[in-house]
């Protein structure tokens, strides 16, 4: 069971980047995903979450309107695209695969997690 | 959002010894609780989930109690591997929130 997150980098305020994370070892589909970020020296942040069918989606208020969570079940992967991006949204980005929860599967902790990947905003 | 406290936000402990984190939250979260551990430069480990369900692979040395909005992570015997920042989350409601984080260190 595998994550395997890309897209980071250095980029201007106001600009934009797409992250993906690559699942593999377990079926995709059936598992919740969220993504969690860790500014420099700081501690974990829920960023978005999305369910496995990808009906549902969640977002923190502090992205919400400039970030959008979305997979492609048939590719294994999983998507952050992060538009007016912003001093603030410097940091490492994780993908990380929910538990399956058989009541309330939208409601998970997270048991598997990419390496991470960083992204820097700033001028 | 649900607000998560933890205490104490740092502990300097010894090999061997027993180590208690607490978890408050500003609200009932039933048991839908989790821990992690997580080293410097390393992406954070499931500890524990639904409160206290022991993840695979985890040594049972930590246990986690608690429900409603008080939760306890332990920590018995700890080693030298033990020593690292632990989180907990809460996923009753959305967001999704985390405690700021316990460091626990070589005294």
């Amino acid at each position: 069971v595998q994550l395997l997150e890309s897209g980071g980098g250095l980029v201007q305020p106001g600009g934009s980047l797409r992250l993906s994370c690559a699942a593999s070892g377990f079926t995709f589909n059936i598992y919740a995903m969220s993504w969690v970020r860790q500014a420099p020296g700081k501690g974990l942040k829920w960023v978005s979450g999305m369910s496995g069918s990808g009906g549902s989606t969640y977002y923190a208020d502090s992205v919400k309107g400039r970030f959008t969570i979305s997979r492609d079940n048939s590719k294994n992967t999983l998507y952050l695209q992060m538009n007016s991006l912003r001093a603030e949204d410097t940091a490492v980005y994780y993908c990380a695969k929910g538990i399956l929860m058989v009541v309330n599967p939208d409601y998970y902790g997270m048991d598997v997690w990419g390496q991470g990947t960083t992204v820097t905003v700033s001028s | 959002a649900i607000r998560i406290t933890q205490s104490p936000s740092s502990l300097s402990a010894s090999t061997g010894d027993r180590v208690t984190i607490t978890c408050r939250a500003s609200q009932g979260l039933s048991s839908y609780l989790a821990w992690y551990q997580q080293k410097p430069g390393k992406a954070p480990k499931l500890l524990i989930y639904a409160a206290s369900t022991l993840q695979s692979g985890v040594p049972s040395r930590f246990s986690g109690s608690g429900s409603g909005t008080d939760f306890t992570l332990t920590i018995t015997c700890l080693q030298s591997e033990d020593f690292a920042t632990y989180y907990c989350q809460q996923y009753y409601s959305y967001p999704f929130t985390f405690g700021p984080g316990t460091k626990v260190d070589i005294k």
